[in-house]
């Protein structure tokens, strides 16, 4: 079954603990991406990448970072986390060949 | 500046009657727009596309009416039932297929259907 995984589902960090948020998929996809979903904002592009070491800054780069060591495996670092960090964060892949994109369910992160 | 707006924000059909929910763009150079559809606690999944090259896609009771000139789409869900009460995104992009580039999301208009 082709699928997007996301680790943790919830988590609640302090304010200025770093945050790893993990992200793999069985696809082969080169293409992921991270979101951050808030109310009335839909879907916000965090980072793209293209395959590994591969990576791009999406429209709102700042406070995060990436890592991408396996085609398979992409990772979102929040280092000394924000409160306004809180929100749900989606990991997204695709394919080269006519695909659209595939999410993950999300992890739910506070930061308090 | 947000490249694809939708309205309403929020809206409410009773079961059986049609939901219309409507989406605009910004870049004229955006050929593909898929929507999504999003169930709480799940992540989006695509539910129907179209390219600008056609002005209807249908699948089922969804439907995609797509206006070029006026950069305008709409998704019509007919005969709406509970099990469609979602949050449904509409996204752009240029490209499509393999050349598919990134998505622009909308805000989403959250579909309530009340029995």
């Amino acid at each position: 079954d082709m699928k997007v995984t996301q680790m943790p589902r919830y988590l609640i960090k302090r304010m200025g603990e770093n945050v790893l948020l993990e992200c793999g998929q069985d696809m082969s996809h080169e293409t992921m991406y991270w979101y951050r979903q808030d109310p009335g904002l839909g879907l916000q592009l965090i980072y793209i990448s293209y395959d590994v070491d591969s990576n791009s800054e999406g429209d709102i780069p700042k406070g995060y970072r990436v890592s991408r060591k396996k085609r398979e495996h992409f990772s979102l670092i929040l280092d000394s986390a924000k409160t306004n960090q809180t929100s749900v964060y989606f990991c997204a892949s695709r394919g080269h060949a006519n695909s659209d994109y595939t999410f993950g369910s999300g992890t739910r992160l506070l930061v308090i | 500046q947000q490249q694809v707006r939708q309205s309403p924000q929020s809206l409410t059909v009773w079961e059986g009657e049609t939901a219309i929910l409507n989406c605009s763009y910004e870049d004229s150079t955006f050929n593909y727009f898929p929507w999504y559809q999003q169930f709480p606690g799940e992540g989006p999944a695509l539910l129907i596309s179209i390219r600008s090259v056609s002005d209807k896609k249908e699948d089922g009771r969804f439907t995609i009416f797509f206006n070029k000139r006026e950069k305008k789409l709409s998704l019509h869900i007919t005969d709406s039932q509970p099990g469609d009460s979602a949050t449904y995104f509409c996204a752009a992009s240029e490209g499509g297929g393999s050349a598919l580039g990134r998505l622009h999301f909308g805000a989403g208009t959250q579909l309530i259907v009340i029995p």
